[in-house]
C-alpha cells in the first residue's frame, strides 16, 4: 500500500516570495491534516479536511496560508507571501475517518527554509 | 485545551541499556494517548497507543508505555535499546469526543551510543 505522498521534498525561497506544497494521501482516507513542525517542535495543526470540507482550520495564519482539497483526494497548501518564521518542515497526513482513535498516517514531510 | 510535555529534549544510553522516555500532560477531559517515533529521513510513524482497557500498551518492538492517570503521565520504556532505535520520539493526545486532532510534544531525540 502506497503511503502519504508529498512534494517537493525540500524548497528554499526568499522572503515574500510565495510557495505551494502538494499532498497525495492514502487511497480511500477521507481525512486529510496538514502540519507545521518547526525546528526544536512538536508537529502543530494547521488545517483538518474530512472529503473535500474544511473540519478545523483555527490555527492556520488565514492572512497568507491557504490550503485547498478541491477533489476531495490530493491537497495542496500555500503560503503568500512566506515569512522567515514559516521555515519549517510542513507534514501532510491521511485517516480512514476522523475518530479520534483512528491511526493517522504521514507523509516525509516538506521542509521550507525562507531566507 | 490540551497540552504535552516532554521533558528530555535529548536522551543519550548505551546500547543495551534500558530507557525511559518522559511524558506529561494536560487536559480537563478525556484523551486518547500516542507515542509515534521518527527515524532519520522519514516520517512519523505509530509506535503505540493507548485508547482503553489496559493501562499498559506494547509495541511490536519492544517498546511499552503505561498510561497513569492519577500523574496525567504515559511514559515510554524499553528494557534494552539498539542502534536502530536512534530517532525522535513524540508524545501526544488527541480528545476522545470529537475528531482527531493530535496535540504533540517537543520531542526527545533518542541517541544510542555503541
Amino acid at each position: 500500500e502506497a503511503g502519504v505522498a508529498q512534494s517537493p521534498r525540500y524548497k528554499i525561497i526568499e522572503k515574500r516570495q510565495s510557495v505551494a506544497f502538494w499532498c497525495n494521501p492514502i487511497s480511500g482516507h477521507a481525512t486529510l491534516y496538514w502540519y507545521q513542525q518547526i525546528l526544536g517542535q512538536g508537529p502543530k495543526l494547521l488545517i483538518q479536511f474530512q472529503n473535500n470540507g474544511v473540519v478545523d482550520d483555527s490555527q492556520l495564519p488565514k492572512d497568507r496560508f491557504s490550503a485547498e482539497r478541491l477533489k476531495g483526494v490530493d491537497s495542496t497548501l500555500k503560503i503568500q507571501p512566506a515569512k522567515l518564521e514559516d521555515s519549517a518542515v510542513y507534514l501532510c497526513a491521511s485517516s480512514l475517518d476522523p475518530s479520534a482513535n483512528t491511526e493517522a498516517f504521514f507523509g516525509q514531510g516538506t521542509r521550507l527554509t525562507v531566507v | 485545551a490540551q497540552s504535552v510535555t516532554q521533558l528530555d529534549s535529548q536522551v543519550p544510553v548505551f546500547e543495551e541499556a534500558p530507557v525511559e522516555l518522559r511524558c506529561n500532560y494536560s487536559s480537563s477531559v478525556s484523551v486518547y494517548l500516542f507515542w509515534y517515533v521518527q527515524y532519520p529521513n522519514q516520517g512519523l510513524q505509530l509506535l503505540l497507543k493507548y485508547l482503553s482497557g489496559s493501562t499498559l500498551v506494547e509495541s511490536i518492538n519492544g517498546f511499552e508505555a503505561e498510561f497513569n492517570k492519577s500523574q496525567t503521565s504515559f511514559h515510554l520504556r524499553k528494557p534494552s535499546v539498539h542502534i536502530s532505535d536512534t530517532a525522535e520520539y513524540f508524545c501526544a493526545v488527541s480528545v476522545v469526543q470529537g475528531a482527531q486532532k493530535l496535540v504533540f510534544g517537543q520531542g526527545t531525540r533518542l541517541t544510542i551510543n555503541p
